[in-house]
């Protein structure tokens, strides 16, 4: 079945830098975007959202690139912080309302 | 304002028992979705509602699962008789259906371990 990012890989970044986590998706259908966080002992968050109409949206500190040629999206988050390590999650809807997540990506923030 | 609201948000009991997780909704939502996370499979739907009605349950793992929606505001996730391979992080979600690309909001979630 269609699946949206294959691996849980952990991107470990310095207080204060950027950082991009990447999620890959298979349904080359798929019309609509989110990226969630999740942190310790709770639910995933809603962080933005995208539909496949844009390339690019932005939110405060946050940046969802959508790039439909290679089915690759992207979280840009500004200026990371303590508070921005948690799991963060890509998923994708088809003009449906099933979301299919990926495994995630663990953000670790150094100080 | 009030988000999902799940309950109990741990839940310890021996195999063979009954296990009954309970969700709220958010207000004015009328979708609600059940998923399960475990290290080894991530998030997997199990099952979600539309207006009370079950539409998809094809994610339910067993006939020893079981979910209702009584009304627009409660719902349970039953799993009857409970196993080992059951434990768990239960999230329930709910959104706006009807109108297209809606996210989904998540409650904290049950952790459910079966001893």
């Amino acid at each position: 079945g269609e699946s949206v990012g294959l691996h849980l890989p952990t991107l470990s970044v310095q207080e204060g830098d950027n950082s991009i986590i990447n999620c890959a998706y298979s349904n080359s259908a798929s019309d609509y975007f989110i990226w969630y966080k999740q942190e310790s002992g709770k639910g995933p968050q809603f962080i933005i959202d995208i539909r496949s109409n844009m390339d690019k949206r932005q939110g405060q500190r946050v940046t969802v690139l959508l790039n439909k040629t290679v089915k690759h999206l992207s979280l840009q988050i500004a200026a990371t912080q303590p508070g921005d390590s948690a799991v963060y999650f890509c998923a994708e809807n088809n003009y449906g309302q099933n979301f299919v997540f990926g495994p995630g990506t663990r953000l670790s923030v150094l100080p | 304002d009030a988000g999902v609201i799940q309950s109990p948000r741990h839940e310890v009991t021996e195999m063979g028992q009954e296990v009954t997780l309970r969700c709220k909704p958010i207000s004015g939502h009328n979708s609600l979705f059940w998923y399960r996370q475990t290290m080894m499979r991530g998030l997997e739907l199990l099952i979600y509602f539309n207006n009370n009605v079950p539409i998809d349950d094809s994610g339910m793992p067993e006939d020893r699962f079981s979910a209702k929606m009584p009304n627009a505001s409660f719902s349970t996730l039953k799993i009857q008789p409970s196993e080992p391979r059951d434990s768990a992080v239960y999230f329930c979600a709910s959104s706006l259906q009807g109108a297209s690309n809606q996210p989904q909001h998540f409650g904290d979630g049950t952790r459910l371990s079966i001893l």
